[in-house]
């Protein structure tokens, strides 16, 4: 099993390009959920889905778009990546609800210029 | 904003000593859990207490909630430089949809 794996882990953008993170997990996890961490904190939710077919928005959600695609993937989109946008991008996985464990992938490192 | 708040933000000590960390939070809870994160790495389960729990222990670990205070704390006893990382504590949101980090307290174990 790879658990969560994450792609690409590391990406240098302009600003005002776009790109997808991508995230698969091969633990049949119902939910899966997308974060960033900037130097020195914590992390926080952008996007979460509790199931395939349905997204919602978590404490930080501007600028960006998901898609659950099927049970294992869960991507994130940067449409117009701006410079505040630089961070480490967490995507994790749980068996049915946030309050069960949650497994992260090894994370992107992006830098948008 | 942070639901979960850590105390001290960074900690060194020597190995073999114990490492006490403590997590404070705002509203109800159904559980609190503790992750664990390497340098450069994602995050890692440690332990997960329930809010009619008051003790837990995993090894070396130890957990204790207090409800009445809004309080956690994780107690690493014997500590070894593997120990070296950021502990985060995360709360629910009491509708089982997301959890929120705390800041971490960033523990540096000397050998």
């Amino acid at each position: 099993n790879a658990g969560v794996t994450q792609t690409p882990k590391f990406q240098v953008l302009k600003t005002g390009q776009s790109m997808t993170l991508q995230c698969a997990q091969d633990m049949n996890h119902n939910s899966m959920y997308w974060y960033r961490q900037d130097p020195g904190m914590g992390l926080r939710l952008i996007y979460y889905s509790a199931s395939e077919g349905t997204t919602d928005k978590g404490e930080v959600p501007n600028g960006y778009n998901v898609s659950r695609l099927n049970k294992r993937e869960f991507s994130l989109r940067l449409e117009s990546a701006a410079p505040s946008q630089t961070s480490v991008y967490f995507c994790a996985s749980s068996a049915i609800t946030s309050t069960d464990t949650q497994y992260f992938g090894p994370g992107t490192r992006l830098t948008v210029l | 904003s942070q639901q979960g708040e850590e105390d001290p933000q960074a900690l060194s000590i020597q190995e073999g000593e114990n490492a006490t960390m403590n997590c404070s939070y705002k509203t109800s809870i159904n559980n609190l859990q503790w992750y664990r994160q390497n340098s450069g790495r994602g995050l890692v389960h440690l332990i997960l207490i329930r809010s009619n729990e008051r003790e837990k222990h995993s090894g070396r670990l130890r957990v204790t909630l207090d409800t009445s205070k809004k309080s956690s704390s994780l107690l690493i006893t014997a500590s070894r430089a593997a120990d070296t990382a950021s502990y985060f504590c995360a709360t629910d949101d009491n509708a089982g949809n997301m959890l929120t980090f705390g800041g971490g307290t960033r523990l540096m174990v000397k050998p």
